[in-house]
């Protein structure tokens, strides 16, 4: 059975500071991997899709990698802003079909 | 593009009560997955509609049911509810086998 954990849950950082976001699961057959944004009470923003194929992604200030091998994924963002405070959510499928969550890390970015 | 849209926003019900919920999925996309957040945790996959088919359905009881139609757009249905099924149920869209897009949500409160 496929789990996903993210580490750590929450995390605060001041302004300007680079920082990496963790996503392990216990499965490395996935179809895809996507990192996602929630802001309080809001739905998912998606951020990166990784297909399992590919080893990362970068959207701007975003860089996503994934290792199947160790069943690890990063998100990288630099220059941490406070437009940035949201819970950060890794989610993977083993086929074209559910995904499964992670249970987010909380990211406040102090000003 | 108007994006993965949900109606309504929020919803207070009693318990024992029933609820539909609707989504309609991003312009092009031919699947529609719905999942439940609880406070404070990744969403839970609930099912997913593909060719307004249940194709595959997460650890869920049966008083969760769908429907897809035609025009690719799907309801959520929620018998006898209880209070355990407060949360944020949210849709999401996607071109089978590629990136899901979210909508907002709606927020179910039971009482």
């Amino acid at each position: 059975k496929q789990e996903v954990t993210q580490i750590p849950a929450a995390l605060s950082v001041p302004e300007g500071e680079n920082l990496v976001l963790n996503c392990s699961f216990t499965d490395s057959a996935i179809y895809n991997l996507q990192w996602f944004r929630q802001d309080p009470g809001k739905g998912l923003t998606s951020l990166l899709l990784i297909q399992s194929s590919q080893r990362e992604q970068t959207s701007g200030r975003l860089n996503a990698s994934l290792d199947k091998s160790s069943g690890r994924s990063t998100l990288y963002i630099a220059a941490s802003q406070p437009g940035d405070s949201a819970t950060y959510l890794c989610a993977l499928s083993s086929g074209t079909y559910k995904y499964i969550f992670g249970t987010g890390t909380r990211l406040k970015v102090l000003a | 593009d108007a994006g993965v849209t949900q109606s309504p926003t929020h919803l207070i019900k009693t318990r024992g009560q029933q609820v539909t919920l609707r989504c309609s999925p991003k312009s092009g996309h031919d699947t529609v997955s719905w999942y439940q957040q609880a406070l404070g945790q990744g969403p839970q996959f609930i099912f997913q509609y593909y060719e307004e088919e249940e194709r595959q359905r997460g650890n869920f009881p049966d008083r969760f049911s769908g429907h897809q139609f035609p025009n690719y757009s799907s309801e959520l249905n929620v018998n006898a509810l209880l209070l355990g099924d407060s949360a944020l149920y949210l849709c999401a869209s996607s071109l089978t086998g590629r990136e899901q897009y979210f909508g907002p949500g709606t927020r179910l409160t039971v009482t």
